[in-house]
């Protein structure tokens, strides 16, 4: 069964320092999303992306966040620099187009720690 | 702006037990329901979905109703089993253009052998 997949699964960063986390969508997804989870907290939406473009994004995504699709297959976040505050799970999701289901898929995530 | 709260936070039954798990949510203009099942430390598996237009949702063991005008959902688990240890999260999307997920703060479930 088609998965999303993420990489890597921790990341551990010094404050300051830009991060590039990686997911792989189910391929034949067009929608994409990025959400965060901080310890003991709720998982909170960061962004959404269709058609190579940000369709909507929270307060949380500040200009230290950017999201890219470089190439068919992946889906980036970038943290240019990081916050202490920045450490949670951060978790990209897919789902299909809109003649298709609206569940959306998550990946396994990716433990950011930032020191 | 849209809250979804779930409850109760923590639940402990016996093998075997059925139960229902809440989530109310505060504006009634969603699109869909999402049930998600979270181990710890993992990422999150999705259960059921419910369209806005539809009243239940059933797999397998579990069945998710929504009562949109009521701002309610729940999920009813039949049968538990220890395997059905894990966090269970509601989420509502309020519109289908993008399609952003808001979370509640998940229950807690333990099935004890």
């Amino acid at each position: 069964e088609p998965e999303v997949t993420q990489t890597p699964s921790h990341q551990v960063t010094q404050m300051g320092q830009e991060v590039i986390l990686r997911c792989v969508p189910i391929s034949n997804h067009l929608y994409f999303y990025w959400y965060r989870q901080i310890l003991g907290q709720k998982v909170e939406f960061l962004v959404s992306f269709y058609n190579n473009e940000i369709s909507e994004k929270s307060e949380i995504f500040d200009d230290q966040f950017s999201v890219e699709r470089p190439d068919g297959s992946n889906f980036t976040l970038k943290i240019r620099s990081t916050k202490l505050e920045d450490s949670a799970m951060y978790f990209c999701a897919s789902r299909p187009g809109a003649t298709g289901s609206y569940e959306q898929y998550f990946g396994p995530g990716t433990r950011l720690t930032v020191t | 702006k849209q809250e979804v709260t779930q409850i109760p936070a923590a639940l402990s039954v016996p093998e075997g037990e059925n139960l229902v798990l809440n989530c109310s949510f505060t504006d009634s203009a969603i699109y869909n329901l999402q049930w998600f099942r979270q181990d710890p430390g993992k990422g999150l598996t999705s259960l059921l979905l419910i369209q806005s237009s539809q009243r239940e949702q059933t797999s397998g063991r579990l069945n998710a109703s929504l009562d949109k005008s009521s701002g309610r959902s729940t999920l009813y688990i039949a049968a538990s089993q220890p395997g059905d240890s894990a966090t269970y999260l509601c989420a509502v999307s309020p519109h289908n253009q993008g399609g952003k997920l808001i979370f509640g703060q998940g229950t807690e479930l333990s099935v004890k052998p």
